[in-house]
């Protein structure tokens, strides 16, 4: 079964400082894709990046990039130059391309909090 | 833009009295999910619909039901509300089963009286 696990319930950063918001998984598929996803107080899951598990390079979308690091099942997020809109909950998630390959496996979430 | 839409945006409902949940995309997915999340708590997968085939998932309960008339609308019914469904309900579809990022709508939040 997979298992996605965020480690911190909630984080603080500067505004314009860099954060790492931490997500490992578990999976016995070779085949499997990673999410970020970004969720403020107003409830819309926004998309922000993703990454494949064959993908060489890690992905980049902006000021989002995901460190990914395949050997240590890791998927971090990275989110350069923090602004106040960054406050929200972030969510790590999965889905691999074995059966039931629709469903996505969520991780419990991460609190960002951006401090002027 | 295409997107994903969701109406209402709020809605409270009486126990017990059925309710609908509405989301509608100009993505022209073939997929759509529902996704049921309480607070503090990852979404949870209801169902989804490949087209016009429903998919249910093990653990979700009887009360719930959905509908797809089309390609772009798909319908959450609550047949009979209790305190313990009061939560956000997110929509969200991709181009393919198992192999596209899913885009999710604003969500509606239910309570229930």
């Amino acid at each position: 079964a997979q298992k996605i696990t965020q480690t911190q319930p909630g984080m603080f950063v500067q505004e314009k400082e860099a954060v790492t918001l931490d997500c490992t998984y578990d999976t016995s598929d070779q085949s499997y894709g990673l999410f970020w996803y970004k969720q403020p107080s107003s409830g819309e899951m926004i998309f922000l990046i993703y990454q494949g598990s064959y993908d060489e390079q890690n992905a980049t979308e902006g000021r989002y990039s995901l460190n990914f690091q395949k050997a240590r099942k890791s998927a971090n997020l990275v989110i350069s130059a923090s602004q106040l809109g960054d406050s929200a909950m972030y969510f790590c998630a999965m889905r691999d391309s074995g059966a039931g390959s629709y469903q996505l496996t969520f991780g419990k979430g991460t609190k960002l909090s951006v401090i002027p | 833009d295409a997107m994903v839409i969701q109406n209402p945006r709020y809605q409270v409902t009486q126990f017990g009295k059925p309710v609908t949940l509405s989301c509608s995309q100009t993505l022209n997915h073939n997929v759509m999910y529902w996704y049921q999340q309480k607070s503090s708590q990852a979404p949870k997968l209801l169902f989804h619909y490949y087209d016009k085939d429903f998919n249910n998932e093990a653990d979700t309960p009887d009360n719930f039901q959905s509908r797809r008339p089309n390609t772009s609308f798909c319908f959450l019914d609550i047949r009979s509300p209790g305190l313990g469904d009061a939560a956000m309900y997110l929509c969200a579809t991709s181009r393919v089963v198992g192999g596209e990022t899913q885009y999710f709508g604003p969500g509606t939040r239910l309570l229930v009286l």
